[in-house]
């Protein structure tokens, strides 16, 4: 089966860094996505990473471990609209993508 | 910039009857993917599709939905005999060849009664 745990909530004041883990049981892994959804949003792509290593793209970078079956996004420089879910994504070998529960990030001023 | 678009934005049905949710992928993509979010839960797999047949499936994906591209632009996803807890929203997204980044449609909120 495939499983995706990342936490569900997280707190963060404006200016600040905060990362989200996220860890991965799947049966094929092709690479994995970070998608930002805000409330009564569609998901919005963020990051991918099918290589070990960090990513970067402005504020936010995405690192992935494949031996430990692990990533994390990382948020620079917090600002209130960054407030939204996080979800981090499993594309499988058969053109599917599995996602996590969800991070719910909350700014505060 | 080209987006994804889905239609209706709501759809409002008694449970039993069937359903076609539409879809219009960004014209150049070649994969294209449903999606449903039960509200406040995680978005879930339902289907990904490529050179006019269904890639994979998940679970969810019984012999109640079916997906079909009718024509060079719309994408469809039919529910046979909608249930009650069909109701969710269901994204629709696209990807282009050799990219990894999928764009989402903004949904339809499917609600059965």
């Amino acid at each position: 089966g495939q499983s995706l745990e990342q936490p569900s909530e997280v707190t963060a004041v404006e200016g600040a860094i905060v990362q989200i883990n996220c860890t991965y049981q799947t049966s094929g892994f092709y690479g994995l996505s970070w998608y930002q959804q805000h409330d009564g949003g569609a998901p919005t792509f963020l990051s991918y990473n099918a290589l070990d290593g960090l990513e970067e793209t402005g504020r936010f970078s995405s690192f992935l471990s494949r031996s430990d079956s692990y990533g994390y996004l990382l948020l620079q420089e917090l600002q209130m609209k960054d407030s939204a879910s996080y979800f981090c994504a499993v594309g499988g070998n058969n053109n599917d993508m599995r996602f996590g529960a969800g991070t719910r990030l909350t700014v505060k001023p | 910039e080209p987006e994804v678009t889905q239609t209706p934005s709501h759809q409002v049905t008694q449970m039993g009857q069937e359903v076609i949710l539409r879809c219009v992928p960004i014209s150049n993509h070649l994969y294209f993917y449903w999606y449903r979010q039960i509200l406040g839960q995680k978005v879930e797999f339902l289907v990904s599709f490529y050179n006019n047949e269904i890639s994979e499936k998940s679970e969810i994906f019984d012999d109640q939905f079916s997906v079909e591209r009718p024509d060079g632009s719309n994408f469809t996803l039919k529910i046979r005999s909608t249930k009650l807890e069909d109701s969710a929203m269901y994204f629709c997204a696209s990807r282009a060849a050799s990219r990894y980044e999928q764009y989402f449609g903004p949904g339809t909120r499917l609600t059965v009664t």
